[in-house]
Protein backbone atom coordinates (compact mmCIF):
# COMPACT_ATOMS: atom_id res chain seq x y z
CA UNK A 1 0.00 0.00 0.00
CA UNK A 2 1.33 3.39 -0.98
CA UNK A 3 1.94 5.92 1.99
CA UNK A 4 1.03 9.78 2.12
CA UNK A 5 3.09 11.33 -0.47
CA UNK A 6 4.23 15.36 -0.14
CA UNK A 7 6.08 17.37 -2.12
CA UNK A 8 7.92 19.28 -1.85
CA UNK A 9 10.24 18.21 0.67
CA UNK A 10 12.17 21.52 0.86
CA UNK A 11 11.39 25.14 0.76
CA UNK A 12 13.14 28.36 1.37
CA UNK A 13 11.51 31.80 0.09
CA UNK A 14 11.75 34.68 1.34
CA UNK A 15 9.47 36.47 3.60
CA UNK A 16 6.07 38.57 1.36
CA UNK A 17 6.64 35.25 -0.73
CA UNK A 18 4.05 32.60 -1.87
CA UNK A 19 4.30 28.92 -1.58
CA UNK A 20 2.10 25.78 -1.99
CA UNK A 21 2.77 22.42 -0.93
CA UNK A 22 0.94 19.43 -2.55
CA UNK A 23 -0.66 16.51 -0.76
CA UNK A 24 -1.87 12.61 -2.07
CA UNK A 25 -3.59 10.95 0.33
CA UNK A 26 -3.33 7.33 0.68
CA UNK A 27 -6.10 5.31 -2.11
CA UNK A 28 -9.52 5.33 -0.60
CA UNK A 29 -9.23 7.37 2.97
CA UNK A 30 -12.35 10.17 3.32
CA UNK A 31 -10.54 12.24 5.71
CA UNK A 32 -7.25 14.36 4.76
CA UNK A 33 -5.39 16.80 7.20
CA UNK A 34 -2.97 19.44 6.90
CA UNK A 35 -0.58 20.37 10.51
CA UNK A 36 1.91 22.87 11.13
CA UNK A 37 4.61 21.49 13.45
CA UNK A 38 7.20 23.95 15.09
CA UNK A 39 10.46 22.45 16.00
CA UNK A 40 10.04 21.26 20.01
CA UNK A 41 6.24 21.45 19.70
CA UNK A 42 3.53 18.60 18.43
CA UNK A 43 1.30 19.35 15.39
CA UNK A 44 -1.12 21.87 15.20
CA UNK A 45 -3.81 21.01 13.37
CA UNK A 46 -4.30 23.60 10.68
CA UNK A 47 -7.36 21.90 7.92
CA UNK A 48 -8.62 18.51 8.47
CA UNK A 49 -10.92 17.72 4.92
CA UNK A 50 -13.73 14.78 4.95
CA UNK A 51 -14.13 14.25 1.21
CA UNK A 52 -13.69 17.35 -0.18
CA UNK A 53 -15.42 19.04 2.13
CA UNK A 54 -13.90 21.36 5.15
CA UNK A 55 -14.95 19.83 8.61
CA UNK A 56 -12.30 22.25 10.23
CA UNK A 57 -10.37 25.24 9.56
CA UNK A 58 -10.45 27.10 12.92
CA UNK A 59 -7.00 27.58 13.18
CA UNK A 60 -6.11 28.28 9.87
CA UNK A 61 -4.86 31.74 9.53
CA UNK A 62 -7.53 32.46 6.98
CA UNK A 63 -5.87 36.15 5.70
CA UNK A 64 -2.69 34.35 4.30
CA UNK A 65 -3.50 30.43 4.72
CA UNK A 66 -5.83 28.91 1.87
CA UNK A 67 -6.63 24.80 1.10
CA UNK A 68 -8.25 23.00 -1.08
CA UNK A 69 -8.78 19.42 -1.94
CA UNK A 70 -10.50 18.62 -5.21
CA UNK A 71 -12.47 16.05 -6.37
CA UNK A 72 -11.74 14.41 -2.48
CA UNK A 73 -8.22 13.14 -3.17
CA UNK A 74 -5.39 15.35 -3.55
CA UNK A 75 -5.11 18.31 -1.76
CA UNK A 76 -2.56 21.76 -1.67
CA UNK A 77 -2.07 23.96 1.15
CA UNK A 78 -0.89 27.51 0.31
CA UNK A 79 0.53 30.55 2.17
CA UNK A 80 0.61 33.98 0.62
CA UNK A 81 2.00 35.84 1.69
CA UNK A 82 4.45 34.39 3.71
CA UNK A 83 5.51 35.34 7.41
CA UNK A 84 9.36 34.88 8.96
CA UNK A 85 6.84 32.77 11.91
CA UNK A 86 5.39 29.82 8.98
CA UNK A 87 8.85 28.87 8.91
CA UNK A 88 8.00 25.34 10.31
CA UNK A 89 7.12 21.56 8.84
CA UNK A 90 4.28 20.98 6.86
CA UNK A 91 2.66 17.51 7.58
CA UNK A 92 -0.05 15.86 5.60
CA UNK A 93 -2.16 12.72 7.16
CA UNK A 94 -5.11 10.68 6.06
CA UNK A 95 -7.18 8.23 7.63
CA UNK A 96 -10.35 6.00 6.67
CA UNK A 97 -12.82 7.97 8.22
CA UNK A 98 -11.92 10.92 10.81
CA UNK A 99 -10.51 11.06 14.06
CA UNK A 100 -11.80 7.80 15.56
CA UNK A 101 -8.90 6.20 12.83
CA UNK A 102 -5.33 6.15 13.25
CA UNK A 103 -3.72 9.00 10.37
CA UNK A 104 -0.95 7.84 8.22
CA UNK A 105 1.63 11.36 7.77
CA UNK A 106 3.61 12.09 4.75
CA UNK A 107 7.07 13.06 5.20
CA UNK A 108 6.38 16.20 5.39
CA UNK A 109 7.67 20.06 3.93
CA UNK A 110 10.07 21.80 5.70
CA UNK A 111 9.34 25.31 4.43
CA UNK A 112 12.02 27.92 5.59
CA UNK A 113 10.75 31.43 5.85
CA UNK A 114 14.04 34.04 5.28
CA UNK B 1 -5.71 24.26 20.69
CA UNK B 2 -3.29 21.53 22.64
CA UNK B 3 -4.94 20.05 25.64
CA UNK B 4 -2.47 16.75 25.91
CA UNK B 5 0.55 17.10 27.96
CA UNK B 6 3.47 14.78 27.72
CA UNK B 7 5.01 14.26 31.12
CA UNK B 8 7.87 14.26 31.47
CA UNK B 9 9.13 16.31 28.64
CA UNK B 10 12.23 14.63 27.96
CA UNK B 11 13.58 11.00 28.98
CA UNK B 12 16.66 9.77 29.29
CA UNK B 13 17.20 5.86 30.00
CA UNK B 14 19.86 2.87 29.35
CA UNK B 15 18.80 0.45 26.72
CA UNK B 16 17.09 -2.39 27.92
CA UNK B 17 15.41 -0.49 30.72
CA UNK B 18 11.52 0.14 31.01
CA UNK B 19 10.60 3.52 29.53
CA UNK B 20 7.30 5.33 30.95
CA UNK B 21 5.65 8.45 29.70
CA UNK B 22 2.25 10.16 30.63
CA UNK B 23 -0.64 11.70 29.15
CA UNK B 24 -3.05 13.91 30.63
CA UNK B 25 -6.24 15.49 29.19
CA UNK B 26 -8.74 17.89 30.12
CA UNK B 27 -11.92 17.29 28.06
CA UNK B 28 -14.29 13.80 27.36
CA UNK B 29 -12.85 11.52 24.47
CA UNK B 30 -13.83 8.46 22.47
CA UNK B 31 -10.27 7.31 21.62
CA UNK B 32 -6.89 8.25 22.55
CA UNK B 33 -3.75 7.81 20.44
CA UNK B 34 0.08 7.30 20.48
CA UNK B 35 2.20 8.39 17.96
CA UNK B 36 6.45 8.32 17.69
CA UNK B 37 8.11 10.20 15.74
CA UNK B 38 12.24 10.23 14.67
CA UNK B 39 14.49 11.80 11.97
CA UNK B 40 13.98 8.77 10.00
CA UNK B 41 10.61 7.95 9.39
CA UNK B 42 8.46 10.73 10.25
CA UNK B 43 5.09 10.55 12.32
CA UNK B 44 4.03 6.78 13.07
CA UNK B 45 0.89 5.29 14.47
CA UNK B 46 1.73 2.89 17.67
CA UNK B 47 -1.59 2.29 19.14
CA UNK B 48 -5.52 4.09 19.52
CA UNK B 49 -7.16 2.79 22.53
CA UNK B 50 -10.76 3.81 23.20
CA UNK B 51 -12.51 5.33 26.39
CA UNK B 52 -14.48 1.97 27.15
CA UNK B 53 -10.72 0.39 27.20
CA UNK B 54 -8.54 0.15 30.39
CA UNK B 55 -5.49 -1.05 28.63
CA UNK B 56 -3.93 -2.39 25.45
CA UNK B 57 -0.77 -4.29 24.51
CA UNK B 58 1.11 -3.95 21.23
CA UNK B 59 4.37 -6.20 20.99
CA UNK B 60 6.64 -3.97 24.16
CA UNK B 61 4.53 -1.30 24.33
CA UNK B 62 1.41 -1.35 26.82
CA UNK B 63 -0.78 1.49 27.12
CA UNK B 64 -3.00 2.23 29.92
CA UNK B 65 -6.20 4.33 29.25
CA UNK B 66 -8.27 6.11 33.32
CA UNK B 67 -10.77 7.83 31.77
CA UNK B 68 -11.90 9.17 35.50
CA UNK B 69 -8.24 10.92 35.85
CA UNK B 70 -8.28 12.21 32.71
CA UNK B 71 -4.68 10.26 31.46
CA UNK B 72 -2.92 7.27 29.86
CA UNK B 73 0.50 5.81 29.99
CA UNK B 74 2.82 4.41 27.85
CA UNK B 75 5.23 1.53 28.77
CA UNK B 76 8.33 0.92 26.46
CA UNK B 77 9.62 -2.52 27.64
CA UNK B 78 13.23 -3.77 26.89
CA UNK B 79 14.04 -0.59 25.39
CA UNK B 80 16.63 0.09 22.11
CA UNK B 81 18.45 2.60 20.49
CA UNK B 82 15.65 2.52 17.49
CA UNK B 83 13.12 3.61 20.07
CA UNK B 84 14.93 7.43 20.91
CA UNK B 85 12.08 9.38 19.15
CA UNK B 86 9.59 12.09 20.48
CA UNK B 87 5.93 10.64 21.65
CA UNK B 88 3.28 12.15 21.12
CA UNK B 89 -0.58 11.72 22.36
CA UNK B 90 -3.68 12.75 20.73
CA UNK B 91 -7.03 12.58 21.78
CA UNK B 92 -10.13 12.11 19.67
CA UNK B 93 -12.87 14.77 21.62
CA UNK B 94 -16.23 14.02 21.95
CA UNK B 95 -17.54 17.58 21.35
CA UNK B 96 -15.49 18.49 17.93
CA UNK B 97 -14.07 14.67 16.96
CA UNK B 98 -11.05 16.44 16.31
CA UNK B 99 -7.53 15.06 16.99
CA UNK B 100 -6.01 16.97 19.39
CA UNK B 101 -2.03 16.56 20.62
CA UNK B 102 0.41 17.81 23.07
CA UNK B 103 3.85 18.56 23.15
CA UNK B 104 5.22 15.22 22.79
CA UNK B 105 8.15 13.44 25.14
CA UNK B 106 11.47 13.40 23.65
CA UNK B 107 12.87 9.75 24.67
CA UNK B 108 16.91 9.31 24.52
CA UNK B 109 17.76 5.40 24.74
CA UNK B 110 21.79 5.41 25.54
CA UNK B 111 23.70 2.38 24.64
Amino acid sequence: EAGVAQSPRYKIIEKRQSVAFWCNPISGHATLYWYQQILGQGPKLLIQFQNNGVVDDSQLPKDRFSAERLKGVDSTLKIQPAKLEDSAVYLCASSLAGAAYEQYFGPGTRLTVT
Amino acid sequence: SQQGEEDPQALSIQEGENATMNCSYKTSINNLQWYRQNSGRGLVHLILIRSNEREKHSGRLRVTLDTSKKSSSLLITASRAADTASYFCATDDVSNYQLIWGAGTKLIIKP
